[in-house]
């Protein structure tokens, strides 16, 4: 089946550690993206890739660091400098962005309880 | 700077009803806007995509308009059921989606 994979679905953390958060896509999608969501907040974006070796931030990036060496996985760290990380992170994925109009598939999420 | 709100925060409905949800943007001209289901403790589902030249579109029992003059979209869900019980957010194409805070639809039997 394809779709977007995201591991560890809890993961908890103790203050001043980094820890990484996992997302594959089989979708053959070019885009992926980060995404935070605290209650009452909706979405907000920490980071994008567009193409494969590039990335750009988001509304949030602070404290947050990825990498994009392959097209299927876009991994996010959190970082120690990141003051307030625990909330629901969610990836997508989607299309190629030249054609427009493409919607947005999203992976189960992973909660991060920092300890 | 592009701003994006829907209206409320929570809605609740009686089943058979008819449930709109607003969403409504400053400082932006987008070509397109999607809709997008949440239920908690996962992921948002793609619903629905609406392009500036379309008025109106359809899916089953849901109903998008986009006004761009107004711009606003509405989201109607006809005939409700419980089952349509979840959060509904609005988006927006930017650098990447912008999303809207999203409205929780509490619909009771």
């Amino acid at each position: 089946d394809g779709g977007i994979t995201q591991s560890p679905k809890y993961l908890f953390r103790k203050e001043g550690q980094n820890v990484t958060l996992s997302c594959e896509q089989n979708l053959n999608h070019d885009a992926m993206y980060w995404y935070r969501q605290d209650p009452g907040q909706g979405l907000r974006l920490i980071y994008y890739s567009q193409i494969v070796n590039d990335f750009q931030k988001g509304d949030i990036a602070e404290g947050y660091s990825v990498s994009r060496e392959k097209k299927e996985s876009f991994p996010l760290t959190v970082t120690s400098a990141q003051k307030n990380p625990t909330a629901f992170y969610l990836c997508a994925s989607r299309p190629n962005l030249a054609g427009g109009y493409n919607e947005q598939f999203f992976g189960p999420g992973t909660r991060l309880t920092v300890l | 700077s592009q701003k994006i709100e829907q209206n409320s925060e929570a809605l609740n409905i009686q089943e058979g009803k008819t449930a709109t949800l607003t969403c409504n943007y400053t400082n932006y001209s987008p070509a397109y806007l999607q809709w997008y289901r949440q239920d908690p403790g996962r992921g948002p589902v793609f619903l629905l995509l609406i392009r500036e030249n379309e008025k109106e579109k359809r899916k089953e029992r849901l109903k998008v308009t986009f006004d761009t003059t107004l711009k606003q979209s509405l989201f109607h869900i006809t005939a409700s059921q419980p089952a349509d019980s979840a959060t509904y957010l609005c988006a927006l194409e930017g650098t990447a989606l912008i999303f809207g805070k999203g409205t929780t639809l509490s619909v009771s039997s």
